[in-house]
């Protein structure tokens, strides 16, 4: 199974200020169609997950431009560019390019 | 609005046996790959399943593989996850999703409790 490594596993940021989460796969994650099947998901806590970004830099509707999808290959990143209180919770980084889907352990994202 | 609704969780006996069900509104259900995905308590999130629109193709993760059986009714616009000789590790919540690009949707999702 692909092996998706996240880090750092939390966060501690002042409100306002930039976060950035790294995702690293144990192989890559270009499909035969050509796409990147990277994905980004944020569960807030005691909700379902909701996808923010797929396909390593599209964003889902109704996410704000404030986070951004980047990266290539085998490495990612996932970057608030300034942080509010309502971005607490989990992020996890998921790959649908191979069979089984797997998911990052997840990033604890906390407001200082 | 696109709504997934999962029912059928509860308490079982390791060894046993239960069906949940998804039920999808507010798209063209027979369009779409339909999963379910776990989440122990306290845990991160696994894909445990996927099945193509007209339900004649699944997948399925290997800590499940043999025990679990996906099925739709694209009449009805609901999936099942039939879970049989369930084990202590199998607790979780499981959510139904519709993973589609663009378009990603999780139902609230059902706990299954697996304990003597």
């Amino acid at each position: 199974d692909v092996v998706l490594t996240q880090s750092p596993l939390s966060l501690s940021v002042t409100l306002g200020q930039p976060a950035s989460i790294s995702c690293r796969s144990s192989q890559s994650l270009v499909y035969s169609d050509g796409n990147t099947y990277l994905s980004w998901f944020q569960q807030r806590p005691g909700q379902s997950p909701r996808r923010l970004i797929y396909k390593v830099s599209n964003r889902d509707s109704g996410v704000p431009d404030r986070f951004a999808g980047s990266g290539s290959g085998t490495d990612f990143t996932l970057k608030i560019s300034r942080v509010e209180a309502e971005d607490v919770g989990v992020y996890y980084c998921m790959q649908g390019t191979h069979w089984p889907y797997t998911f990052g352990q997840g990033t604890k994202l906390e407001i200082k | 609005e696109v709504q997934l609704v999962e029912s059928g969780g509860g308490l079982v006996q390791p060894g046993g046996s239960l069906r949940l069900s998804c039920a999808a509104s507010g798209f063209t259900f027979s369009y779409y790959w339909m999963h379910w995905v776990r989440q122990a308590p306290g845990k991160g999130l696994v894909w445990v399943s996927r099945t193509n629109p007209d339900g004649t193709s699944t997948d399925f993760a290997g800590s499940v593989k043999g025990r679990f059986t996906v099925s739709r009714d694209n009449a009805e616009n609901t999936v099942y996850l039939q879970m049989n000789n369930l084990r202590a590790d199998d607790t979780a919540v499981y959510f139904c999703v519709r993973d589609s690009h663009p378009g990603s949707y999780f139902g609230q999702g059902t706990l299954v409790s697996v304990s003597s």
